[in-house]
């Protein structure tokens, strides 16, 4: 199994509908982000958390949410999707010290 | 806020011939990453360098970190059709522990 699993792998959604995105790690990891892929963008901080009671903004949080639900699991909610947040989307882990990030597989997400 | 540029955006090496991607922070960085990210795949950890004009060899790679900590440079010899993919670079402030990624650099190898 994957360290870091991101479920679904792809998903087309319609504009104005909420859609979530889910992220699970066996690391052991306390760290956990969101980054968002855009061609030519490199990768975005969506957002961040560095245990289960901490959440932060990155640096293109509008239009988006998380939850910690756990040191193990962390969800990326879009509440009213657009066709701008069309896009891959990554989550990953660290432990502390930053020493190498761990990616999930991504998700690829399309707004119509 | 922080920015982190790389360049060159794309670069098309023949076989055999050397690479070398170049990472600009606006900011002094407390330590700098690289990652690679093979087509359709997602980013792998390579390395991290935290001391002032610090440089590290895997293989047939070489990374360096400028001695104002602000720029650092990843360099294949010899590039293999294996090294094809995305390289970013990726650093992070002090106390600001997570990392701003670079725009990336891609990699094509022409066999």
């Amino acid at each position: 199994d994957a360290d870091v699993t991101q479920t679904p792998r792809n998903r087309i959604t319609k504009t104005g509908k909420r859609i979530m995105l889910e992220c699970s790690q066996t690391k052991g990891h306390d760290r956990m982000y969101w980054y968002r892929q855009d061609p030519g963008l490199g990768l975005r901080l969506i957002y961040y958390s560095f245990d289960v009671k901490d959440i932060n903004k990155g640096e293109i949080s509008d239009g988006y949410s998380v939850s910690r639900q756990a040191q193990a699991k962390f969800s990326l909610s879009l509440e009213s999707a657009i066709p701008n947040q069309t896009a891959l989307y990554f989550c990953a882990t660290s432990d502390y010290g930053d020493y190498g990030y761990t990616f999930g597989s991504g998700t690829r997400l399309t707004v119509v | 806020g922080q920015q982190v540029m790389q360049i060159p955006q794309y670069q098309h090496v023949q076989e055999g011939e050397d690479f070398t991607t170049y990472c600009n922070s606006s900011t002094t960085l407390s330590n700098i990453q690289w990652y690679k990210q093979r087509p359709g795949g997602h980013p792998v950890f390579l390395i991290q360098l935290v001391k002032s004009g610090e440089v590290k060899k895997q293989k047939r790679l070489t990374f360096q970190f400028g001695e104002a900590k602000k720029n650092s440079s990843l360099h294949i010899t010899a590039t293999q059709t294996t090294d094809v993919g995305t390289y970013f670079c990726a650093g992070s402030n002090f106390g600001n522990e997570k990392l701003t990624f670079g725009t990336g650099t891609r990699l094509t190898i022409i066999p």
